[in-house]
């Protein structure tokens, strides 16, 4: 079976750095992905990691070891737009079934 | 920017009726998905589709689930008998490339009576 574990929720302050941390367990991983989600919206896709190491778009870097089954996605220049909920993903081999974790709930306050 | 559509935005239907939500993927992608989230929760995979078959299903696609690619554009979820417990968020998603970034649609609100 597929499992992935997340922090429920984390709260931040404007303009800080936020790590959210997500462990898996799975057969045939292939890839761990991140997505979010505001309230009522659908997930929008933020980053992929297929191999071990940093991946970084604009605010937004995600980072992958296989090895010890674990990646986090960091956020930087936190804006009160990010709150949402973000959620870690992963793909079997040949990608075809993404399993999505629970979720981690981020505040931002001013 | 090409986006993923789906209709309708919400379905009323009462248990035990037959239901099709339909999506329009983006048109040079060749990988399609349908994932639920009841409110609240984590969104879970139902299936993902390529070349005109079911690639991978999860344990709650069974045979009261199906999804056909009528022509060249639809993708659609039929449930064929609705249950309470099918009331939820129904999203679409397509990819260019199965093991990157899949483009979600905004869902189709389902809700069983």
């Amino acid at each position: 079976g597929q499992s992935l574990e997340q922090p429920s929720e984390v709260t931040a302050v404007e303009g800080a750095i936020v790590q959210i941390n997500c462990t898996y367990q799975t057969s045939g991983f292939y890839g761990l992905s991140w997505y979010q989600q505001h309230d009522g919206g659908a997930p929008t896709f933020l980053s992929y990691n297929g191999l071990d190491g940093l991946e970084e778009t604009g605010r937004f870097s995600s980072f992958l070891s296989r090895s010890d089954s674990y990646g986090y996605l960091l956020l930087q220049e936190l804006q009160m737009k990010d709150s949402a909920s973000y959620f870690c993903a992963v793909s079997n081999t040949g990608g075809f079934k993404t399993i999505f974790g629970a979720g981690t709930r981020l505040f931002v306050k001013a | 920017e090409p986006e993923v559509t789906q209709t309708p935005s919400h379905q009323v239907t009462q248990m035990g009726q037959e239901v099709i939500l339909r999506c329009v993927p983006i048109s040079n992608h060749l990988y399609f998905y349908w994932y639920r989230q009841i409110l609240g929760q984590k969104v879970e995979f139902l299936v993902s589709f390529y070349n005109n078959e079911i690639s991978e299903k999860s344990e709650i696609f069974d045979d009261q689930f199906s999804v056909e690619r009528p022509d060249g554009s639809n993708f659609t979820l039929k449930i064929r008998s609705t249950k309470l417990e099918d009331s939820a968020m129904y999203f679409c998603a397509s990819s260019g490339d199965a093991t990157y970034e899949q483009y979600f649609g905004p869902g189709t609100r389902l809700t069983v009576t």
